[in-house]
């Protein structure tokens, strides 16, 4: 069974902390993803990475970065934390070659992280 | 990139058959439709996906009619268990290098009741 592990289910910052959040997957994935959901926007991509030390902006990266040192493990960086950045985050990995997944692109979800920037 | 758009909320009954459709019209010719669901306080999970014509398996099936605009997932006999978000994804074969079909929009809450 694909697991996608995030660190920790809830987080409490403080404004101007800097905050990691860790992910790590166990299939071999070469494509790892972070999202954020916020009630009535649904889910958006922050960053991507197909590959180590990859990455990619997506639809909201302002106010983060990523880090990809190993190929299982994607960190999100929060720099300096800002209240509207209190959300839930969640982290997925998908293989890249189609033919190594039983559907094209399955993205493998973790049980995410809630964090709350006070 | 092809933009799906889908209902915001359904609710329907214990027993019945729930059809959530969605609409595709801009879909590209090696564009796959991929439906995810999402519980409650966790992440998305895959529950199908197709190219053409109909696809089953043991949780839903999906029908995609010949001109790919629109697809539909078919929940059979849901329950109260079949609460949750669902999320239509279109997009190409490889996710490698770029983030097309990564477009998780709002999705569509279905609500079972007793």
């Amino acid at each position: 069974d694909v697991k996608v592990t995030q660190s920790s289910r809830y987080l409490v910052k403080r404004t101007g902390e800097k905050v990691f959040l860790e992910c790590v997957q166990d299939m071999d994935h070469e494509n790892m993803f972070w999202y954020r959901q916020d009630p009535g926007l649904g889910l958006r991509l922050i960053y991507f990475s197909y590959d180590v030390k990859m990455k990619e902006k997506g639809d909201i990266p302002e106010g983060y970065s990523v880090s990809r040192e190993k190929k299982e493990r994607f960190s999100l960086i929060l720099e300096s934390a800002s209240t509207n950045q209190t959300s839930m985050y969640l982290c997925a990995s998908s293989f890249s070659d189609p033919s190594r997944s039983l559907a094209k692109n399955i993205q493998y979800f973790g049980a995410g992280t809630r964090l709350s920037v006070l | 990139l092809a933009k799906t758009t889908q209902p915001i909320s359904m609710d329907s009954y214990e027993g019945q058959e729930v059809n959530i459709t969605c609409s595709h019209n801009n879909i590209a010719t090696n564009d796959y439709i991929t439906w995810y669901q999402q519980f409650p306080s966790q992440g998305p999970r895959f529950i199908i996906q197709g190219y053409k014509t109909k696809v089953t398996n043991e949780v839903a099936s999906l029908f995609i009619p010949a001109d790919r605009k629109s697809s539909t997932l078919s929940l059979p006999r849901v329950s109260l268990s079949d609460t949750a978000v669902y999320y239509c994804l279109v997009g190409p074969e490889r996710a490698g290098g770029g983030a097309d079909g990564l477009t998780f929009g709002k999705g569509t809450h279905l609500i079972i009741q007793p």
